[in-house]
């Protein structure tokens, strides 16, 4: 039974640019939450995704964006990005109103120069 | 936005040493969440408390809720190599499994051999 998997690990851009970052939940997980964690920080949640549509978000600007496809695997799209935006990006799956239990996956190292 | 105070926010200690770590906040709790993170890795859901004056065992780690449920502590005993991380507490608005985390800014421990 995979876990949360992302793609890619790691990620170098430069200002200005445009990321996507992908993420596959766990088998049988139906909603999925994406999180920044800066170096030395705890996570932050962005926003989070179920039946293919943003339920909740964070306070983070419009330039962080997703998507949820059918198949529950989910995007995270950064636009414009600034160097502060370098940071662990994590991805986490549940089973939306099953208890509190929620996966995360390994990351994406993301680094803006 | 309740805001969630974790201490000593780095810790090393000796092998074989007890430890203890706090999580706190001005405002009650509907339920708190511990984690694990190494590096490299995302975080791992190590216990959920619920109830005021709760207390969970996970081996060598317990876990305290207070009783007016603005705080928590972890206890490790005999602490090991592999009980090295980052130690998060995280808390869900709804804790109903619907929301978002929030988390602590964690505890970096490092326990030597």
């Amino acid at each position: 039974d995979a876990g949360v998997t992302q793609s890619p690990t790691h990620l170098i851009k430069t200002r200005g640019q445009q990321v996507t970052l992908r993420c596959s939940p766990k088998s049988g997980h139906d909603t999925v939450s994406w999180y920044q964690q800066a170096l030395g920080q705890g996570p932050q949640f962005i926003f989070q995704y179920y039946e293919e549509e943003e339920r909740q978000r964070g306070n983070f600007p419009d330039r962080f964006s997703g998507h949820q496809f059918p198949n529950y695997s989910s995007e995270l799209n950064v636009n414009a990005l600034l160097l502060g935006d370098s940071a662990l990006y994590l991805c986490a799956s549940r089973l939306r109103d099953r208890g509190y239990e929620q996966y995360f996956g390994p990351g994406t190292r993301l680094t803006v120069t | 936005t309740q805001l969630l105070e974790q201490s000593p926010q780095f810790l090393s200690i000796q092998e074989g040493e007890n430890l203890t770590v706090y999580c706190n906040s001005s405002s009650v709790f509907s339920s708190l969440q511990w984690y694990r993170q190494e590096p490299g890795e995302g975080p791992v859901l190590l216990v959920t408390v619920v109830t005021g004056g709760e207390v969970k065992k996970l081996k060598r780690l317990t876990f305290q809720f207070g009783d007016a449920r603005k705080d928590s502590s972890l206890h490790i005993t005999a602490a090991q190599p592999g009980d090295t991380g980052l130690y998060l507490c995280a808390w869900e608005p709804s804790g109903g499994g619907a929301d978002g985390l929030t988390f602590g800014k964690g505890t970096h421990l490092i326990i030597q051999p």
